[in-house]
């Protein structure tokens, strides 16, 4: 069965710094892994998509890697601004069936 | 583009009452999509997946008779709470993808109070 961890689970930074936030799956045969964002009671907005055959994918301040063999993907976010502020959470869909699992999330604070 | 609509996005209601959420994909034909539910502080819970035209696949330990998804269209998919329940009250969303290993795109998730 697919685990999905996300480190840490809760963070707090000032504007302006750069985070790294963490995903780490025990499966790795996955077709892709997903990024997200969720703000308080919303649905999940995409931000990235990792095809398993890809080793990473940017948009804007965002940039997110994976390493399929060691079952690892990283988010890191560029000059975090307090709009960014919000639940960060990553899911993997399973190769051949195509079913989503996704980690408990990243609570990101970003105060001014 | 790949905007998904869920209705309604808030239901207090009595317990007994049966209640029918909708997902709609509005700009794209969705070949699956996923039910989840979300409790407070917690990560999403995969319910089931729902293939236009065929029956849901349910995960283990949900209940096929008290949670009621059809998928008739490619664009609309419903989940019906039977008999809902105070234990049923959550946050429940629904995500499209327009073919296998697609990306999700989610609605913004529906309130259920049971009281």
């Amino acid at each position: 069965k697919q685990e999905v961890t996300q480190i840490p689970a809760a963070l707090s930074v000032p504007e302006g710094e750069n985070l790294v936030l963490n995903c780490s799956f025990t499966d790795s045969a996955i077709y892709n892994l997903q990024w997200f964002r969720q703000d308080p009671g919303k649905g999940l907005t995409s931000l990235l998509l990792i095809q398993s055959s890809q080793r990473e994918q940017t948009s804007g301040r965002l940039n997110a890697s994976l390493d399929k063999s060691s079952g690892r993907s990283t988010l890191y976010i560029a000059a975090s601004q307090p709009g960014d502020s919000a639940t960060y959470l990553c899911a993997v869909m399973r190769g051949g069936s195509y079913i989503p699992t996704f980690g408990r999330g990243t609570s990101l604070i970003v105060h001014p | 583009g790949a905007v998904v609509s869920q209705h309604p996005s808030w239901v207090i209601c009595k317990s007994g009452t049966s209640v029918k959420i909708e997902c709609r994909s509005l700009d794209f034909q969705a070949t699956t999509m996923f039910w989840y539910r979300q409790f407070p502080k917690q990560s999403l819970m995969l319910m089931a997946t729902s293939n236009e035209g065929s029956k849901a696949t349910y995960e283990q330990g949900v209940e096929k008779d008290k949670f009621l998804i059809n998928h008739a269209s490619l664009t609309l998919s419903t989940l019906t709470v039977t008999s809902a329940h105070p234990e049923d009250s959550s946050f429940y969303i629904c995500s499209a993808v327009q073919g296998n290993g697609q990306p999700q795109h989610f609605g913004d998730g529906t309130r259920l109070s049971i009281l």
